[in-house]
């Protein structure tokens, strides 16, 4: 069956370190690949998209990349701020374009 | 609105009753999204509209869940003889052509059957 595995265990890091969460997926064809963030009480909020063919995205301090054949994403955070911590979840888009199956997510604490 | 509005925000029900959930999306928004969150999981995927009708009702748990939308704007998620395994947080997401383009959510309604 279709599965996506994030990091259960949440990842812990310095301010001003990059943070690095893995996304990492099987029997599964993703035509695209987005990375949302949520905060506890809300909803998720879009970040990137990245589609089959790119292998990396860039936003402002964000990066991902997405590796078909190794069937793995990574999204990175440089600069991490304590802003930037909340659950990070990675979402694989079908062919058909709207079947959108999200992992459980990467809990992300960035200390002072 | 300027957001995906979704009530009521919270819910609790007893045990066989039956609950309606509301989205309200983003304005020509063509498409809309429910999901299921659970505590500690990720979100599973309920059901797709694109306008009015529902290409993919895979992702619908039982025959209890149902939903629809109507003028191509607000849905209902509609649970009948709720369950205590209903319980989770209830999302809807909007989007202007598909997933191929960013997905707002709304808050969620929180559901709880006791």
């Amino acid at each position: 069956s279709q599965k996506i595995e994030q990091n259960s265990e949440a990842l812990n890091i310095q301010e001003g370190k990059t943070a690095t969460l893995t996304c990492n997926y099987t029997n599964y064809s993703p035509a695209y690949l987005q990375w949302y963030r949520q905060d506890p009480g809300r909803g998720p909020v879009f970040l990137l998209l990245i589609r089959e063919n790119e292998k990396e995205k860039r936003k402002e301090r964000l990066k991902v990349t997405f590796d078909t054949t190794l069937k793995q994403s990574l999204f990175h955070i440089t600069a991490s701020q304590p802003a930037d911590s909340a659950t990070y979840l990675c979402a694989l888009v079908n062919t058909g374009g709207f079947k959108t199956i999200f992992g459980a997510g990467t809990r992300l604490f960035v200390k002072a | 609105g300027a957001g995906v509005s979704q009530s009521p925000s919270n819910k609790v029900t007893e045990k066989g009753k039956d609950v309606e959930l509301r989205c309200d999306p983003i304005s020509g928004h063509t498409a809309l999204y429910w999901y299921r969150q659970s505590l500690g999981q990720g979100l599973e995927f309920l059901i797709y509209f694109q306008g009015n009708s529902a290409p993919d009702k895979s992702g619908l748990p039982s025959d209890r869940f149902s939903a629809e939308r109507t003028g191509g704007s607000v849905s209902t998620l509609t649970i009948q003889r709720t369950q205590q395994e209903d319980s989770a947080v209830y999302l809807c997401a909007s989007s202007f052509q598909g997933a191929v383009t960013e997905a707002f959510f709304g808050q969620g309604t929180r559901l709880t059957v006791v």
